[in-house]
């Protein structure tokens, strides 16, 4: 079955670590997407992708980076300048344009 | 700057109660909306979504909402709500390729 993967579902990292988090869909859907989600503040988002080798920074991309290789996948890096990194991350992809979005199970990410 | 706004975060209804979830949204032109839910630790799935054409959406498990253009809403109900309706609730906000603009979300709880 078609559907957006993302690994690993819990990833704890020591402060000042870099951390990947794997986000590959069998969709094959065009646009792929990062959120970060926090309690009371709703899903917002850190990068998106419409295609493939390029991206934009969505409302809180400092502290993060990502790329996009292969249009299955869209990785997000955690980078130690990411002041407050632990949060659970939802990826989600699309075929473009505003048909909705499939979301993966969501990483959850905690900086000990 | 689009805007999405539920103005509930939490609402708690009797088990085969009626329900509505309220959705305001700030956009330029005619949006594409939707709602998803998300149960806990989870990833988002879609409800139903509005493009054009009937006011009145149906959705998946039961769920309806309309859209009210005059009053910039976009508001989801379900007739008897069951103890398995109890997630979070998120509106979403779009427009041509831009990424959907997310509320923050309502918390139901379904008690006995």
């Amino acid at each position: 079955d078609g559907g957006i993967t993302q690994s690993p579902k819990y990833l704890f990292r020591k402060e000042g670590q870099n951390v990947t988090l794997s986000c590959e869909q069998n969709l094959n859907h065009d646009a792929m997407y990062w959120y970060r989600q926090d309690p009371g503040q709703g899903l917002r988002l850190i990068y998106y992708s419409q295609i493939v080798n390029d991206f934009q920074k969505g409302d809180i991309a400092e502290g993060y980076s990502v790329s996009r290789e292969k249009k299955e996948s869209f990785p997000l890096t955690v980078t130690s300048a990411q002041k407050n990194p632990t949060a659970f991350y939802l990826c989600a992809s699309s075929t473009g344009g505003a048909v909705g979005y499939t979301f993966g199970s969501g990483t959850r990410l905690t900086v000990v | 700057a689009q805007s999405v706004t539920q103005p509930d975060i939490h609402i708690t209804v009797s088990e085969g109660a009626s329900l509505e979830l309220r959705c305001n949204y700030s956009y330029g032109a005619t949006p594409y909306l939707f709602w998803y839910v998300q149960s806990p630790g989870q990833g988002l799935q879609l409800l139903l979504k509005y493009f054009s054409g009937d006011t009145l959406v149906q959705g998946i498990k039961g769920f309806e909402a309309e859209f009210k253009r005059s009053q910039s809403s976009f508001n989801l109900r379900k007739p008897s709500v069951h103890w398995s309706d109890a997630a979070e609730y998120f509106c979403a906000v779009g427009e041509g390729n831009t990424p959907l603009v997310f509320g923050k979300g309502t918390r139901l709880s379904v008690i006995a």
